[in-house]
């Protein structure tokens, strides 16, 4: 089993430009999450999906879009990246709303 | 919204040294989490609790549904137990685990 695993594990973007964070995991869990980490702000949620076919916002979903392509795999997409996205991206999953398993992790830079 | 605050924030400790982490917060909830994140980055979840305590290996975890706190106990402490330590709560009174609020977490640094 590989868990949860995200793409690409580094990347650097110039402001405006696009991108997508893919996430999988192989876990069988429904529900899954993307979260970002900034220093000194702890982990904060920007959507989740509680299971496959919905969405819903979290705390910081302001510049990001999603998509839960199937019950594998939910993705993070920044559409015109601004240097205030530059953080440090998780993808997390869980059965329902129990114990949360994470991703690597994916270090964005926008310059 | 579910205010979480740790402490201590840094902590540093000889190998063998029983180590206590708190965390507290300000609305009701039905779970709350402990984490681990290592230096490399990688964050593990160590426990779900709702109410009492958990054990697992040389970590244990306690919670005081009312008072707002839980407590996070290393014991015996090694250097490979370096982390820092996150406590996470539901969002909102009476909100689901799915929003999650987290705390800024406890660098803990254990020396040889």
């Amino acid at each position: 089993n590989a868990g949860v695993t995200q793409t690409p594990k580094f990347q650097v973007l110039k402001t405006g430009q696009s991108m997508t964070l893919q996430c999988a995991q192989d876990m069988n869990h429904n529900s899954m999450y993307w979260y970002r980490q900034d220093p000194g702000m702890g982990l904060r949620l920007i959507y989740y999906s509680a299971s496959e076919g919905t969405t819903d916002k979290g705390e910081v979903p302001n510049g990001y879009n999603v998509s839960r392509l199937n019950k594998r795999e939910f993705s993070l997409r920044l559409e015109s990246a601004a240097p205030s996205q530059t953080s440090v991206y998780f993808c997390a999953s869980s059965l329902s709303s129990y114990e949360q398993y994470f991703g690597p992790g994916t270090r964005l830079t926008v310059t | 919204k579910n205010e979480v605050e740790q402490s201590p924030q840094n902590l540093t400790a000889q190998e063998g040294e029983f180590i206590t982490i708190n965390c507290s917060y300000s609305v009701g909830i039905s779970a709350l989490h402990w984490l681990q994140q290592h230096p490399g980055g990688g964050i593990v979840s160590l426990f779900m609790l709702s109410s009492g305590k958990k054990k697992h290996g040389r970590l244990i975890a306690t919670i005081n549904i009312q008072e707002k706190h839980s407590s996070l106990h290393i014991t015996a402490s090694h250097p490979r137990d370096s982390a820092v330590y996150i406590c996470a709560v539901p969002g909102n009174s009476g909100g689901s685990n799915y929003k999650l609020t987290f705390g800024k977490g406890t660098l803990l640094t254990v020396n040889p």
